[in-house]
């Protein structure tokens, strides 16, 4: 079957970097998607990658080895407004989205 | 900017009761999906729709309907309410199927939270 794994919760300080990991076993392979979600909101995208690498974007990066199955968001010097769910999902062959269930991200002063 | 608007943030419905939850986007997006979120879980696709009057099954069809008589309207039904349907609902819409990156982005509304008594 096909599986994304992320962890459940992570917790880091204000002003900190944190790297929130994704693992995933799919069918195919076509882009794996970066999403924020605060509480209560809509998920808001974040980053793409379809190819090995680093991508940076501000203080968020995502990073891919397809060859691994994994990818990573980093995010630096943290704010409180960081604090959300980071949701991991891949493009399948059949260009389906398969979702991880999301790391809730706590930020502490 | 991209925006998806769903009818009703909340509601609440008794067992056995229709529920309609309307979705629309104004970007002329091609593609149109209805999820559920429920806590420890991954989004679940309910069904989606690539063009006007053609829906496909997702991962947990059962218990739901769907109506896209508009390019720009994404209708959820569920035409018998039950108390495992108490979820967070989310519509997204998204460009094209396929290849580019921009045409798999996802926009979504800011959900509706269906409590089934």
């Amino acid at each position: 079957g096909q599986n994304i794994d992320q962890p459940t919760e992570m917790t880091a300080t204000e002003g900190a970097i944190v790297q929130i990991n994704c693992t995933y076993q799919t069918s195919g392979f076509n882009g794996l998607f970066w999403y924020q979600q605060h509480a209560g909101e809509a998920p808001t995208f974040l980053s793409y990658n379809v190819l090995d690498g680093l991508e940076e974007k501000g203080r968020f990066s995502s990073f891919l080895s397809r060859s691994k199955g994994y990818s990573y968001l980093l995010l630096k010097e943290l704010q409180m407004k960081d604090s959300a769910s980071y949701l991991c999902a891949v493009l399948d062959s059949n260009y389906q989205l398969i979702w991880g269930a999301g790391t809730k991200l706590i930020i502490k002063p | 900017d991209v925006k998806v608007t769903q009818s009703s943030r909340y509601l609440v419905k008794r067992t056995g009761e229709k529920v309609f939850l309307e979705c629309v986007q104004d970007m002329d997006h091609e593609n149109m999906f209805w999820y559920r979120q429920d806590p420890g879980l991954g989004l679940r696709l309910i069904y989606f729709s690539y063009d006007v009057k053609m829906k496909e099954k997702g991962d947990i069809p059962e218990g739901y309907s769907v109506s896209r008589e508009k390019k720009e309207r994404f209708s959820l039904i569920l035409e018998s309410a039950s108390t495992n349907q108490t979820s967070m609902y989310l519509c997204a819409s998204s460009f094209l199927a396929g290849g580019d990156s921009g045409a798999n982005v996802l926009t979504f509304g800011a959900g509706s939270r269906l409590t089934v008594l």
